[in-house]
């Protein structure tokens, strides 16, 4: 069985501009969620979905938002880009809600803002 | 916020000693998951804990929760070269929101 994709591999941007990373769980995973990851750091959690809803939303600014869609892919976009993004973007499917079973990630996508 | 601590950050061993992490929350956790992440890679699910006090072993690694659900360790009996990676805990709080706190990491390297 495939593992959890992610889409593009890397990615450069120039500051102000805006991206799309895309993610396909497990086949039959309903809950994807996404993490930003800088270098040497833990992943910090940016947004759960389950059943295409919203179920979770960590500390990040406006700027980022991010979608479900029916056959459980998801997308994370993050306008107006800061050099501060730059980071590994992570996405992880899972059968249930992330917070309370195993978590399958993805290679991630390398976010370079320049 | 949710703060989650761990320590060491680094740790160096010879192969065939002992290796133990040590996480802590700033808040009660419902339930504390452990992944393991090798250099250029992405983190590996190992296990999750629910209850006050649990231990899980699996093979030559313990898992503990503490009795307050504030704290956590994971414990390597005899590390081998597979070992090499960073280990995080990573916590769900108590207030009903949905949203996973990853450790600070604690980076094992062996030495042969």
């Amino acid at each position: 069985d495939a593992g959890v994709t992610q889409s593009p591999t890397h990615l450069i941007k120039t500051r102000g501009q805006q991206v799309t990373l895309r993610c396909s769980p497990i086949s039959g995973h309903k809950s994807v969620s996404w993490y930003q990851q800088v270098l040497g750091q833990g992943p910090q959690f940016i947004f759960q979905y389950y059943e295409k809803e919203e179920r979770g939303r960590g500390n990040f600014p406006d700027r980022f938002s991010a979608r479900q869609f029916p056959n459980y892919s998801s997308e994370l976009n993050v306008n107006a880009l800061l050099l501060g993004d730059s980071a590994l973007y992570l996405c992880a499917s899972s059968t249930g809600w992330a917070t309370r079973h195993e978590q399958y990630f993805g290679p991630g996508t390398r976010l370079t803002v320049t | 916020g949710q703060q989650v601590m761990q320590i060491p950050q680094y740790q160096h061993v010879q192969e065939g000693e002992d290796f133990t992490t040590y996480c802590n929350s700033s808040t009660t956790l419902s339930n504390i998951q452990w992944y393991k992440q090798r250099p250029g890679g992405h983190p590996v699910f190992l296990i999750q804990l629910v209850k006050s006090g649990e231990v899980k072993k699996q093979k030559r690694l313990t898992f503990q929760f503490g009795e307050a659900k504030k704290n956590s360790s994971l414990h390597i009996t005899a590390t081998q070269t597979t070992d090499v990676g960073t280990y995080f805990c990573a916590g769900r709080d108590n207030f009903g929101n949905e949203k996973l706190t990853f450790g600070t990491g604690t980076r094992l390297t062996i030495i042969p």
